[in-house]
């Protein structure tokens, strides 16, 4: 089956820096990443995804990186501000009827202020 | 919007009761999934059901059941609660395919004494 891993687990920044969280996967069947934010006593909200036939894909200050080849994608947060601060976690995916996600273990990301 | 809504945002219950959690979701996916979340242990599939009356067990289905009757609705049940079930639940609804996305509900705290 399906692993998903991510680094690293706890990530400290100061406000207005650049934030980087990346994933790798195991099964090259999978074709769709999500990234999920999860702020302190709530559920996990999609941020970002992308597809297996794209690269690339941004969103303002968030951003997403996908090499299929290399079976790791990444996260990136530009210009990080206070409310950034959350647990992160990435997914894979391979669709199908079950549609089921492989989650990584979560990164907790601290803006400093 | 997506809407995901769980019956309860916290639970406390003695060991040995039965605990219903139910999960309600508003866009008519075919998928819907349970995810128990511990510290360090991040989304771990409980139970997950693709079709009304149809389930299929996640990674960690030992000590729990479900129910889903209806298409929105998927309930998720503690037989016999212990205080090793103490955890974040978290519901989750998607639609079938490939590169579609899962929507969390807020989760539900469970702490069993």
């Amino acid at each position: 089956g399906e692993n998903v891993e991510q680094h690293p687990s706890t990530l400290s920044v100061q406000e207005g820096d650049s934030a980087v969280i990346k994933c790798t996967y195991s099964d090259s069947a999978s074709n769709y990443f999500p990234w999920y934010k999860q702020e302190l006593g709530k559920g996990p909200q999609l941020i970002i995804d992308i597809r297996s036939n794209v690269g690339e894909k941004k969103d303002q200050r968030i951003a997403v990186t996908l090499n299929k080849t290399a079976k790791h994608f990444s996260l990136h947060i530009t210009e990080t501000q206070p409310e950034d601060s959350a647990v992160y976690f990435c997914a894979a995916s391979r669709g199908g009827n079950f549609n089921k996600f492989y989650f990584g273990s979560g990164t907790k990301l601290n803006v400093k202020p | 919007d997506v809407k995901v809504t769980q019956s309860s945002r916290y639970l406390v219950k003695r060991t040995g009761e039965k605990v219903f959690l139910e999960c309600v979701q508003d866009m008519d996916h075919e998928n819907m999934f349970w995810y128990r979340q511990d510290p360090g242990l991040g989304l771990r599939l409980i139970y997950f059901s693709y079709d009304v009356k149809m389930k299929e067990k996640g990674d960690i289905p030992e000590g729990y059941s479900v129910s889903r009757e209806k298409k929105e609705r998927f309930s998720l049940i503690l037989e016999s609660a212990s205080t090793n079930q103490t955890s974040m639940y978290l519901c989750a609804s998607g639609n079938r395919g490939s590169q579609e996305t899962q929507y969390f509900g807020p989760g539900t705290r469970l702490l069993v004494l």
